[in-house]
């Protein structure tokens, strides 16, 4: 089954304690992306990209770091988690390309709280 | 900012059609119409896109006036499953090929029994 698959679900910890989520695509999407959703902010875009070895930053990188060692995987990073960094997170993947078109598949999202 | 222009809630009744209305008076000749829905946190779930004609999947349909102004998405027979957040989105090319999805806020369809 084609999926994103987001890990941990769930995770609460403390301030300054280095974390990774990890994000893993079975699809072969080139793209992959990492949003976060907050109370009335909507889902903003943290880090992106565009192919293996190849990242960039979204619109709310600041505190996070993002790695893409292979296709399949897209972890991120908080090297000293803060309490404003609690949110939802969310990774998704597509194939790249505007001539494509292609849609966005999403992981079913990470709930962190930073205490 | 998101390019599109939502109701922010809706409801329907079970088994009727709802039809989810989206302005995009801006939108560029080459960029597409997206819609995704988000049910209760979780993560959101691709519905449909188009350019200029109608489409249909087997979730939905979707229609785009000529002018490509506006669209309208369509959940034929509508069932309590379908209650969620649904974001119309006019798909960003940033420099690079970011494919960036903006979401604006979404409206939020309550389906009755």
């Amino acid at each position: 089954e084609a999926q994103v698959t987001q890990n941990p679900r769930y995770l609460i910890t403390v301030t300054g304690k280095k974390l990774t989520v990890t994000c893993s695509q079975n699809m072969n999407h080139e793209y992959m992306s990492w949003y976060r959703q907050d109370p009335g902010l909507g889902l903003r875009q943290i880090y992106y990209s565009m192919n293996v070895e190849v990242t960039d930053k979204g619109d709310v990188p600041e505190g996070y770091k993002v790695s893409r060692k292979e296709k399949r995987n897209f972890p991120l990073i908080l090297e000293s988690p803060s309490p404003n960094q609690t949110s939802l997170y969310f990774c998704a993947s597509s194939h790249a390309g505007q001539i494509h078109n292609q849609p966005q598949h999403f992981g079913d999202g990470t709930r962190l709280s930073i205490l | 900012d998101a390019k599109t222009t939502q109701p922010p809630s809706m409801d329907c009744a079970e088994g009727r059609a709802a039809n989810l209305p989206c302005n995009h008076s801006t939108i560029s000749g080459n960029e597409y119409v997206y819609w995704y829905r988000q049910i209760h946190s979780q993560g959101p779930q691709y519905i449909i896109h188009g350019l200029k004609n109608n489409e249909t999947n087997e979730m939905a349909s979707l229609i785009i006036t000529e002018d490509r102004k506006s669209s309208t998405l369509i959940l034929p027979h509508a069932t309590l499953r379908d209650t969620a957040v649904y974001y119309c989105i006019v798909r960003e090319t940033t420099q690079g090929g970011s494919e960036k999805l903006v979401f604006g806020k979404g409206t939020k369809l309550t389906v009755n029994p």
